[in-house]
């Protein structure tokens, strides 16, 4: 079977920087990717780890642990449009079985 | 064009009826996906094709029956589905070229009311 976890909701305030945390149990673990989803939008690709590390792409990163099944996304100076459902999303069984975590919600206050 | 197009955006339809939704990208790329997303809830995988063969099929219900014509094109037909299927169906692809797949492009979603 499979299982991934996320915080459902997560506050933060405005230029501050949030990590939301992903803890996968799968078969066939390819690579974590993280996709950002605003209220009523498609889900948007942010990144992309395929090895043991931290990524960067601008104002998000995000990291991966393959021997602890665990990766983060990390957001800095945030800002109000960055307040959507951030999503982690295993490649596993193959590379197109994309699935997605269970999302966290973040909400970025003044 | 990095767009993926899905038709219609609004689709209500009776328990008996029968339609179709679809999906169109112009990126080249060779897989193409179909997901379910209920409010508050993750897109959920219902089917993969991979250059144009179905590849994976989450075992969904066959009142829902995936077609896709060519490498550009995906169809999701729609036959005598419950009320309890009503959600946004999101159409998404990606290149597929061993390894460089992992990007998904998503489309804006049909959101379907089943009566």
């Amino acid at each position: 079977g499979q299982s991934l976890e996320q915080p459902s909701e997560v506050t933060a305030v405005e230029g501050a920087i949030v990590q939301i945390n992903c803890t996968y149990q799968t078969s066939g673990f390819y690579g974590l990717s993280w996709y950002q989803q605003h209220d009523g939008g498609a889900p948007t690709f942010l990144s992309y780890n395929a090895l043991d590390g931290l990524e960067e792409t601008g104002r998000f990163s995000s990291f991966l642990s393959r021997s602890d099944s665990y990766g983060y996304l990390l957001l800095q100076e945030l800002q109000m449009k960055d307040s959507a459902s951030y999503f982690c999303a295993p490649n596993s069984g193959g590379y197109q079985k994309v699935t997605f975590g269970t999302g966290t919600k973040l909400q970025v206050i003044p | 064009d990095t767009e993926v197009t899905q038709t219609p955006k609004h689709l209500v339809m009776g328990m008996t009826n029968k339609k179709s939704l679809k999906c169109e990208q112009h990126m080249g790329h060779r897989a193409m996906y179909w997901y379910k997303q209920k409010a508050k809830k993750p897109p959920e995988l219902m089917f993969v094709y991979s250059y144009e063969k179905l590849s994976i099929n989450e075992s969904v219900p066959s009142r829902f029956s995936p077609e896709c014509p060519n490498s550009s094109l995906l169809n999701l037909h729609l036959h005598a589905l419950q009320p309890e299927d009503s959600a946004l169906y999101l159409c998404a692809s990606s290149q597929d070229g061993g390894g460089t797949n992992e990007k998904l492009f998503f489309g804006s979603g049909t959101q379907l009311s089943v009566l």
